[in-house]
């Protein structure tokens, strides 16, 4: 099966809540990770990415953590808005060369 | 800039037809891929491209060619339709191979029947 998976197929949350997703995979040889968001009827969008060497990095409005030792990945969105909703997609990949093996994706709703 | 453009947006083919799909994109990337996506599932790669005039396989390349005659344009080619092969195909770009951000088309929704 998949190497990555996700914990939770649908996630609801308030406005203005914080929002977090969370990523699962088996590989322990992974050593980059990255997360898209994919809008209904549009492309996957990069949001951001981490290497294994790290185990937090933040964006704007979003933090990926990275837990190597239960093989964990999560996003967290700070004050969800409705522009959040969408389906959010983790990847991962075991180097250079290597393809990006990606997860089924959560969908998240904002609910107003 | 219009980033990475697929055609077409929508296409349905009878079992046995072929047909090709073309992506352009204008951010003079060295590399392009082609994917498709299932309902319920992520993204699976089919072809990519390290360069003008190469191509590789991905994870699921049967049933599909691929060319990059220029660094722009990479052609998905389907020869014999089959009804397993109706999916959402998204192009993509980067500028390096695999471990970075990657740009996507808005995606071709295919229908084999």
């Amino acid at each position: 099966g998949e190497s990555v998976g996700l914990h939770l197929p649908t996630l609801s949350v308030q406005e203005g809540d914080n929002s977090i997703i969370n990523c699962a995979y088996s590989n322990s040889a992974s050593d980059y990770f990255i997360w898209y968001k994919q809008e209904s009827g549009k492309g996957p969008q990069f949001i951001i990415d981490i290497r294994s060497n790290m185990d937090k990095r933040q964006g704007q409005r979003v933090t990926v953590l990275l837990n190597k030792t239960v093989k964990h990945l999560s996003l967290q969105i700070a004050a969800t808005q409705p522009g959040d909703s969408a389906v959010y997609f983790c990847a991962e990949n075991m180097g250079r060369g290597y393809q990006l093996i990606w997860g089924a994706g959560t969908k998240l709703i904002i609910k107003p | 800039n219009a980033g990475v453009t697929q055609t077409p947006k929508f296409r349905v083919l009878k079992t046995g037809q072929s047909m090709t799909l073309l992506c352009a994109q204008d951010m003079n990337h060295e590399y392009m891929y082609w994917y498709r996506q299932d309902p319920g599932m992520g993204l699976r790669l089919i072809h990519y491209s390290v360069g003008e005039g190469t191509t590789a396989k991905g994870e699921v390349p049967d049933g599909y060619n691929v060319s990059r005659l220029k660094k722009q344009n990479f052609l998905l080619g389907l020869e014999s339709a089959a009804p397993s092969q109706t999916s959402v195909y998204f192009c993509a770009s980067s500028e390096a191979l695999m471990n970075t951000e990657a740009f996507f088309g808005q995606g071709t929704r295919l229908t084999v029947v």
